[in-house]
């Protein structure tokens, strides 16, 4: 079955760097899109950008252009998430999700999620 | 940026009920819409995809219906498990709605 598996809660100070993977299973890994979702605490979901493990091209939500890099290692069908220069409005939990390259079922499959508090 | 409007943000109702949210877009975004439950500490899960069609293992229950700019999701009959927080999504820039929370009456 699809399964996307995510790496572990991170505490970061700010100013600091975060690195979350998300690891996936069960079908062709280089035929989906992987999307980056957050959610800061009590507060909704934010898109944040995409990978295309295919090809490794990214694209980024204009909010996040800057600060956020996603690569992946087709060797480990794992793709990551890195945001840099954390500040507090980064602590959220962050979600990968599958998503086909029409997109047309959306995001069908999501990870477990992974919380980033970033705490002096 | 396309802006989805969710109404309302919080929605009080009893088991058995029929429950409609509303999802506006800022323009049309044809039938590219999704809709999202949500429990509290879990991922958001599929419910509906290009406005109307079920994902699988979605209970019959749940109904989508619109396009253009104006969508809803219909609960046909309120059941404990439904509780929960829902969400809009349109897939051209994939912005989500505010969400709306099914609490209990």
């Amino acid at each position: 079955q699809v399964q996307l598996v995510q790496s572990g809660a991170e505490v970061k100070k700010p100013g600091a760097s975060v690195k979350v993977s998300c690891k996936a299973s069960g079908y062709s890994f280089t035929g989906y899109y992987i999307h980056w979702v957050r959610q800061a605490p009590g507060h909704g979901l934010e898109r944040m950008g995409r990978i295309n493990p295919n090809t490794g091209v990214s694209n980024y939500d204009e909010r996040f252009q800057g600060s956020v890099t996603m690569t992946m290692d087709t060797s480990i069908n794992t793709v990551y998430m890195e945001l840099s220069r954390l500040t507090s409005d980064d602590t959220a939990v962050y979600y990968c999700a599958r998503g086909a390259f029409t997109g047309s079922r959306a995001f069908d499959h999501w990870g477990q999620g992974t919380l980033v508090t970033v705490s002096s | 940026d396309i802006q989805m409007t969710q109404s309302p943000s919080t929605l009080s109702a009893s088991v058995g009920d029929r429950v409609t949210i509303t999802c506006r877009a800022s323009q049309s975004i044809n039938n590219w819409l999704a809709w999202y439950q949500q429990t509290p500490g879990k991922a958001p899960k599929l419910l509906i995809y290009k406005a109307s069609s079920l994902e699988s293992g979605v209970p019959s229950r749940f109904s989508g219906s619109g396009s253009g700019t104006e969508f809803t999701l219909t609960i046909s009959s309120l059941q404990p498990d439904d509780f929960a927080t829902y969400y809009c999504q349109q897939y051209n820039s994939f912005s989500f709605g505010q969400g709306t929370k099914v609490e209990i009456k």
